[in-house]
């Protein structure tokens, strides 16, 4: 598997600590997303970056921040202020398929966070 | 406001049963519908979208509007076919994210 790497695959935090998940993608897709994936909750978006420099906040941003400097790189910061952050973190990325109404998203192996 | 719901969590399934995992969604729109599917240990990825309608592992998933159903089946199911399943509707067209629901867990009983 390649297109689209996170790192580190397990990370534990102390409470209190502010984290970065990193999220690269060497696909040239132009969007970016992160979700959370919880048991029984399926996936809930965080935020999503359709471009360079700008993202908006998703369905439970709260005690998040991100950046979109590089079209190939959304890390995402777990803040001390996110109230419950031990969850499995997935990034995804895409692009405008030509021709079609669709956009398919293609998902990296995801990153286990995990608050001590 | 988007939702998907998928009213099974687990589903078990003896192997040559046949399977169907419900999906009904919410939306005053056009919608786009995708199937995605997590094997064990693997990563999330794209089994079927409505638009397409098209057969994947022998899983088929025809949009119903007046239902709005958008149910994945297979008439035969095979061990290799337990995993977990998530129904998904794009917001609007384009680059934009996706509505998961809350995933079915199915599997196939030898």
């Amino acid at each position: 598997d390649g297109g689209i790497t996170q790192s580190p695959k397990y990370l534990f935090r102390k409470e209190g600590q502010n984290v970065t998940l990193s999220c690269e993608q060497n696909l040239n897709h132009d969007a970016m997303y992160w979700y959370r994936q919880d048991p029984g909750q399926g996936l809930r978006l965080i935020y999503y970056s359709q471009i360079v420099n700008d993202f908006q906040k998703g369905d439970i941003a709260e005690g998040y921040s991100v950046s979109r400097e590089k079209k190939e790189s959304f890390p995402l910061t777990v803040t001390s202020a996110q109230k419950n952050p031990t969850a499995f973190y997935l990034c995804a990325s895409s692009t405008q398929a030509p021709a079609l109404s669709y956009n398919e998203q293609f998902f990296g192996p995801g990153t286990r966070l995990t608050v001590l | 406001a988007q939702r998907v719901t998928q009213p099974e969590k687990l589903l078990s399934v003896f192997k040559g049963a046949p399977v169907e995992l419900k999906c009904n969604y919410s939306y005053s729109g056009s919608p786009e519908l995708f199937w995605y599917v997590q094997y064990s240990r693997q990563r999330l990825q794209l089994l079927l979208r409505h638009i397409s309608r098209e057969s994947i592992k022998g899983f088929t998933a025809d949009l119903n509007k007046g239902e709005t159903s958008f149910h994945l089946k297979k008439p035969f199911a095979q061990e290799e076919d337990s995993a977990m399943y998530y129904c998904a509707l794009r917001r609007n067209s384009g680059n934009t994210p996706l509505v998961f629901g809350k995933g079915t867990r199915l599997s196939v009983i030898a």
